[in-house]
């Protein structure tokens, strides 16, 4: 069955260290997008990526990276930089066009300071 | 700027207790906004979407509606199963506004 599978489901970072997320799809969708949600706020938009080699920050890109080197993956990095890292992280994807297409979202990786 | 808010925050339902959910909506060049059900630690799960004013679409006990300002996420005679925080999103450029959703709680 095609999906989108979000890996590991809980990830524990130690202050000053990077870790990075992982997401990998195969729907064949172009478009893929990383959010952070928090409890009582809506989703916020980190990063997209609308083609292979090529990806534009969203509202709250700061402290995070993000590469596309392939269709199917789009890793996250939370770097040390990221003050406030503790959030539930969703990885989504969408097929490309002008139609009115919505997300497929991933089972999300829930991260924690220790 | 686009916005998307959802009312009310939380929302207790006695079983067979039919209610609706609000989400109000000021972007500009809508391009569909939909419904997601968000299970706890879970990724949303789409619903319905919606293009144009007046379209409803219907799946077992929810029913969504549309007009220009807002959509309604009707659910009718809910179970404790439809518990669950469902989210309203609209469709801008290239990608998606998020409100901050409706949690649903369903008692027997």
């Amino acid at each position: 069955d095609g999906g989108i599978t979000q890996s590991p489901k809980y990830l524990f970072r130690k202050e000053g260290q990077n870790v990075t997320l992982s997401c990998e799809q195969n729907l064949n969708h172009d478009a893929m997008y990383w959010y952070r949600q928090d409890p009582g706020q809506g989703l916020r938009l980190i990063y997209y990526s609308q083609i292979v080699n090529d990806f534009q920050k969203g509202d709250i890109a700061e402290g995070y990276s993000v590469s596309r080197e392939k269709k199917e993956s789009f890793p996250l990095t939370v770097t040390s930089a990221q003050k406030n890292p503790t959030a539930f992280y969703l990885c989504a994807s969408m097929t490309s066009g002008t139609g009115s297409y919505g997300y497929t979202f991933g089972s999300g990786t829930r991260l924690t300071v220790v | 700027e686009d916005q998307v808010t959802q009312s009310p925050e939380a929302l207790r339902l006695q079983e067979g207790e039919s209610s609706s959910l609000n989400c109000s909506y000021t972007v500009s060049g809508l391009r569909g906004l939909f419904w997601y059900r968000q299970d706890p630690g879970k990724g949303p799960e789409f619903l319905f979407t919606l293009y144009s004013a007046g379209e409803e679409k219907e799946k077992e006990r929810l029913k969504a509606t549309l007009t220009k300002k807002e959509s309604f996420l009707h659910i009718t005679a809910p179970k404790p199963e439809d518990s669950a925080t469902y989210l309203c999103a609209v469709r801008v450029d290239n990608d998606m506004r998020f409100g901050a959703g409706t949690r649903l709680t369903v008692k027997p």
